[in-house]
């Protein structure tokens, strides 16, 4: 059972650089999201997806961007990376909230941009 | 716009004592969830314990109990018999609409001294 999977797990850009983080659940479920977590912070939402063709944004969205074209993955880009995007990342999912409300995590990508 | 705060930025504590981190929120939600999340140096974040606001009991898994007082906004984490294995970040969070968007609180640090 592979629950959450991130990829990379360790990147390190050059300011300009665009890259794809890569998030992919194999539970069947409807919402995901991505988050930032800053050094001595907890985690910020980035975008979120209530499901397949549906995307919002969340509370930090400049800079980034996602689609969802199928129910397994959620990918976020980041275009024009800055320092300020360093961070680590987490994807997470879960199913509505009559289904228990249990979400998980994936392991986080660290990324850096220099 | 909704808030989790967490007053201690560091905890200590006695290996086989107990120990109360404490949070508060503020939503205009009436249903809603709240959880704690434990976060090792690996940045894996682990589910310790969750509670739904419309339930009154205090949610218990193990050692980990809650003290949830829903008008005062406050869900504190006890955890009872502390052990090494238990230093770790550990992060308030709170529900946020109607497709489980998580506000977090920015942590509090728990070390177990021997």
């Amino acid at each position: 059972n592979a629950g959450v999977t991130q990829t990379p797990k360790f990147r390190i850009l050059k300011i300009g650089q665009s890259m794809t983080l890569q998030c992919t659940q194999d539970m069947n479920h409807n919402y995901m999201y991505w988050y930032r977590q800053d050094p001595g912070m907890g985690l910020k939402l980035i975008y979120y997806s209530v499901g397949a063709g549906i995307t919002d944004k969340g509370e930090v969205p400049n800079g980034y961007n996602v689609s969802r074209s199928t129910t397994e993955d959620f990918p976020l880009r980041l275009e024009l990376a800055a320092p300020s995007q360093t961070s680590v990342y987490f994807c997470a999912s879960t199913r509505q909230r009559s289904s228990g409300n249990t979400i998980y995590f994936g392991e986080g990508s660290w990324l850096t941009v220099v | 716009a909704q808030t989790v705060t967490q007053s201690q930025p560091e905890m200590s504590v006695q290996e086989a004592e107990t120990v109360t981190l404490s949070c508060t929120y503020d939503t205009s939600e009436s249903d809603y969830y709240l959880f704690w999340y434990k976060q090792p140096p690996s940045r894996q974040m682990i589910l310790v314990i969750r509670q739904e606001a419309y339930k009154q009991q205090n949610a218990t898994e193990n050692r980990f109990s809650v003290n949830f007082q829903k008008a005062a906004k406050s869900f504190s984490l006890k955890i009872s018999d502390s052990q090494l294995g238990d230093a770790a970040m550990y992060f308030c969070a709170c529900t946020q609409g109607g497709s489980e968007k998580l506000v977090f609180g920015k942590g509090t640090k728990l070390t177990v001294n021997p």
